[in-house]
């Protein structure tokens, strides 16, 4: 079956814009992660949904990012007044349920210029 | 919170020999996974693994989770199994979160 989907692959945007990462899991999975790859960090954290609920949302790193999702499906992960040191690959995971394995989808790589 | 450290670093092998890939983790977990990230930065599943032994082909993994370290073993490597492998654990039952070891880096050389 289908695995989970992120759009756009990549983004490029300018300094103090406004962007929205969009995160489509695995069809029937309740739960939903936000990751991020960057160089200096490693793979970290962001945000866990289980159905429309975001239980743990601590690994977001400023007030600039929020993230919601809908109908316990599709995600977005919004980052607003985008800093440089935001530019990483935004991954994104969906989970039959929150004790069970994740799959990653391709990653959004954004550039922040 | 829990540390997950994974070793080597870096390895570069012959086509056609066998590794082992070693991570630690500093507390008890509840789900272990292991990853290989293809050149395209694609995390690819390969062993649900947070207790036990699993094989799949030329790969195969083992946790030891008492003493909280696993092990991934390929053998007869491929250039294909070129890339970065990631050991990621989560630490409470519903603390969902998984935390990454830095990877070890393997290059397979033709």
């Amino acid at each position: 079956g289908a695995g989970v989907s992120q759009s756009p692959s990549n983004k490029v945007t300018e300094k103090g814009k406004d962007v929205e990462l969009r995160c489509d899991p695995i069809s029937g999975h309740t739960a939903l992660y936000w990751y991020r790859q960057s160089l200096g960090q490693g793979l970290e954290f962001l945000i866990y949904f289980q159905g429309n609920s975001a239980p743990d949302k601590s690994g977001l790193p400023s007030d600039r990012f929020s993230a919601e999702r809908t109908g316990g499906s599709v995600s977005t992960l919004t980052i607003q007044r985008t800093q440089q040191e935001d530019s990483a690959v935004y991954l994104c995971a969906s989970s039959l349920n929150n004790v069970y394995e994740q799959y990653f989808g391709p990653g959004t790589r954004l550039t922040v210029t | 919170g829990i540390q997950v450290e994974q070793s080597p670093p870096d390895l570069i092998l012959q086509e056609g020999a066998n590794s082992t890939l070693r991570c630690n983790f500093s507390d008890s977990v509840n789900n272990l996974q292991w990853f290989h990230q293809n050149p395209w930065g694609q995390l690819i599943n390969l062993f649900y693994i947070p207790s036990g032994t699993k094989q799949n082909g030329r790969l195969s993994a083992t946790t030891v989770a008492t003493e909280r370290y696993s092990l991934l073993y390929i053998s007869s490597s491929q250039t294909t199994d070129s890339g970065v492998y990631f050991c990621a654990v989560d630490l409470f039952f519903g603390n969902e979160k998984l935390t990454f070891g830095t990877g070890t880096r393997l290059t397979i050389i033709p």
